[in-house]
């Protein structure tokens, strides 16, 4: 079975650009949650979508959003990009949503923003 | 607010030997604790879990030993080889409301394991 899959797996923005980063969940998973990892604060939490709904989100700014498709797809956005934004965002699917279903990480889209 | 608190920041094992790394938590609301381990240039790796109803969790040489008076839970790697050196994070989970789909994790252990 194919694992998590993540695109692009790079990305360069300037500073006040948007971007959308890509999540395709392993074959049957209808979760799909966020993490942003960073040097200084770690693995964070950005928000989880099931069955096309927000069933979560983190601490975050507006700035960041995301969505999922009717195939379980998730994309997450975020605008008018900082410096801070800086890092690699983790997608993670497990079957359904809730703490006695595994989650299972993607490889990360490393971005950077100069 | 940390939620988790992984302990040490660094490991240095000879292959062979025992790696021990500590998490404590403090949301007794927490009921799944999973381990990853991460590669650089990898996502995490989901490793090996827990839940609260036991003590300890053996897979191979990975043992979690859990205890909820303590609201600690470590991470016992058997035989340690060079192949496990990695940065390895312990994470937290509740059941449903507004924990859904939410991994707490410890800021992460880098574990090197010397030939």
């Amino acid at each position: 079975k194919a694992g998590v899959t993540q695109t692009p797996r790079y990305l360069i923005k300037t500073r006040g650009q948007q971007v959308t980063l890509s999540c395709s969940p392993i074959s049957g998973h209808r979760s799909v949650s966020w993490y942003q990892q960073t040097p200084g604060q770690g693995l964070q939490f950005l928000f989880e979508y099931f069955s096309e709904t927000q069933r979560n989100k983190g601490n975050f700014p507006g700035r960041f959003s995301g969505r999922q498709f009717s195939n379980s797809r998730s994309e997450m956005n975020v605008s008018t990009l900082e410096l801070g934004d800086s890092a690699l965002y983790l997608c993670a699917s497990s079957r359904s949503s809730g703490p006695s279903y595994e989650q299972y990480f993607g490889p990360g889209t490393r971005l950077t923003v100069t | 607010q940390q939620q988790v608190k992984q302990s040490p920041q660094s490991l240095i094992v000879q292959k062979g030997g025992i790696s021990i790394i500590n998490c404590a938590y403090e949301n007794t609301a927490f009921d799944y604790f999973p381990w990853y381990q991460q590669f650089p240039g990898k996502g995490p790796a989901l490793l090996i879990a827990i839940r609260p109803d036991v003590s300890e969790k053996k897979e191979g040489r990975f043992t979690i030993s859990f205890n909820k008076s303590a609201k600690q839970f470590s991470l016992h790697i058997m035989d340690s080889q060079p192949g496990d050196s990695a940065t390895y994070f312990c994470a937290a989970a509740s059941a449903g409301g507004t924990s859904y789909g939410k991994l707490t994790f410890g800021q992460g252990t880098i574990l090197t394991v010397h030939p």
